[in-house]
């Protein structure tokens, strides 16, 4: 079935190096795209979005990369700090639909 | 903070227990929703509300009873629950439903059923 799913379910990064958290969805007609990051104990919290006319988009510290010909998504993280430590979920908006379908998240941990 | 807020944060109940999770947004937000996490699974929409009426119901069981009584509180109603239903229950807002925009969570409510 059309899913979003992610390569790596855990991701070990030293702190100060750059972390990328990739993810693949199988629906070409999605056309809007969300990173959260989820901490211990709390609820998922809004990263950065893109859309499908964008193949790139940047904000503090991250940046989201869209790939549609392979349809990939890519969350790039610079100098990763302890405070990064969590688990990303990218999420998918399907032209047409009044969801967001999720991944099952890779947990990132930061190595101090 | 996100503008959700969801009550209690945890909640032990029997499986003869009636309780209820309460969320609110205080974003102005039109849609709101109920999400099931389960560990190690993607997280699951249960129920989306839009300007007060349920637009979508995705196969949950009975026991679960949704109720919006304005488009800023969204209930969660719940009885004979079985053991397989604790997880987190995350409830999110957006502004409208037709997509295109993020969706806002609660800091979700831990519930285990005994």
């Amino acid at each position: 079935g059309e899913s979003v799913g992610l390569h790596l379910p855990t991701l070990s990064v030293q702190e100060g190096d750059n972390s990328i958290i990739n993810c693949a969805y199988s629906n070409s007609a999605s056309d809007y795209f969300i990173w959260y990051k989820q901490e211990s104990g709390k609820g998922p919290q809004f990263i950065i979005d893109i859309r499908s006319n964008m193949d790139k988009r940047q904000g503090q510290r991250v940046t989201v990369l869209l790939n549609k010909t392979v349809k990939h998504l890519s969350l790039q993280i610079a100098a990763t700090q302890p405070g990064d430590s969590a688990v990303y979920f990218c999420a998918e908006d399907r032209a047409g639909s009044y969801q967001l379908t999720f991944g099952k998240g890779t947990k990132l941990s930061v190595i101090p | 903070e996100t503008g959700v807020t969801q009550t209690p944060r945890h909640l032990v109940m029997g499986m003869t227990n009636k309780k209820s999770l309460k969320c609110e947004q205080h974003l102005g937000h039109n849609a709101m929703y109920w999400y099931k996490q389960s560990a190690k699974k993607p997280l699951e929409l249960m129920f989306v509300y839009s300007l007060e009426e349920r637009v979508e119901n995705n196969s949950v069981p009975s026991r679960f009873s949704p109720e919006c009584p304005n488009s800023s509180h969204l209930f969660l109603h719940l009885h004979t629950l079985q053991p397989e239903d604790s997880a987190l229950y995350l409830c999110a807002s957006s502004q409208e439903i037709t997509g295109g925009t993020e969706a806002f969570f609660g800091q979700g409510t831990r519930l285990t059923v005994v």
